[in-house]
């Protein structure tokens, strides 16, 4: 059981938007913590996409967009590409239990 | 440009120590001030950090692991490494060591990652 919450899966048709959550609690995201997101592709290394809640590494597509609001963070891929098809993680950290991971969204491209 | 690399054994027996290596180039682990972490993916799970050594050579470890992890680090050899003692089936993952800034921030930087099976 993560202690950030993620759908397990999300999907859209090439060319929509989707959006995916992370929510956490008054110990993590809540006390202002910053959240990151990365990207995951079976026998890759995971890959960073965003960075302290809204920016990007460079060579990042500005399709990918970040967000966070109270106890909870979003990930929003506009005009969604076959290649978007991944695994997706957020990460932040918790008073308590120091660096925590989402269990991971599945973005499929119909 | 920062690489990592994991090394091990990739099948661990339950009950004894799983030990792991990771190896940096392009940079120092003993001057540059970063953080380096081990984190794993579980099966059908999301990841788990599991600790992170800071380039001092001070540690933190996952309150869940801590009585079972050891990081250290060699920075003749630019390596840092992982023990996991006292292994389960359920310590069965990919393995990934990471860099980062600082202790929250983003690892910005990842190994590809090894499988390690714990089977007898």
């Amino acid at each position: 059981q993560s202690v950030l919450t993620q759908p397990p899966s999300v999907s859209g048709a090439p060319g929509q938007r989707v959006t995916i959550s992370c929510t956490g609690s008054s110990s993590n995201i809540g006390t202002g913590r910053d959240v990151h997101w990365y990207q995951h592709l079976p026998g890759t290394a995971p890959k960073l996409l965003i960075y302290a809640n809204t920016n990007r590494p460079s060579g990042v597509p500005d399709r990918f967009s970040g967000s966070n609001s109270g106890t909870s963070a979003s990930l929003a891929i506009t005009g969604l590409q076959a290649e978007d098809e991944a695994d997706y993680f957020c990460q932040s950290y918790d008073l308590n239990l120091g660096v925590i991971f989402g269990g991971g969204t599945k973005v499929t491209v119909l | 440009q920062v690489q990592l690399q994991e090394s091990g054994p990739r099948l661990v027996k339950p009950s004894q120590t799983l030990s792991l290596t990771c190896t940096v180039s392009g940079g120092s682990i003993g001057t540059d001030g970063y953080y380096w972490s081990w984190i794993r993916l579980l099966p059908g799970q999301g990841l788990e950090w599991i600790g992170y050594i800071y380039y001092s050579g001070s540690t933190s470890y996952n309150p869940a692991l801590k009585s079972r992890v050891v990081i250290a680090t060699d920075t003749s050899k630019r390596q840092f490494s992982l023990n996991l003692r006292s292994v389960t089936v359920a310590d069965t993952a990919i393995y990934y060591c990471a860099r980062s800034r600082n202790y929250d921030s983003e690892r910005d930087h990842w190994g590809q990652g090894t499988l390690v099976t714990v089977s007898s």
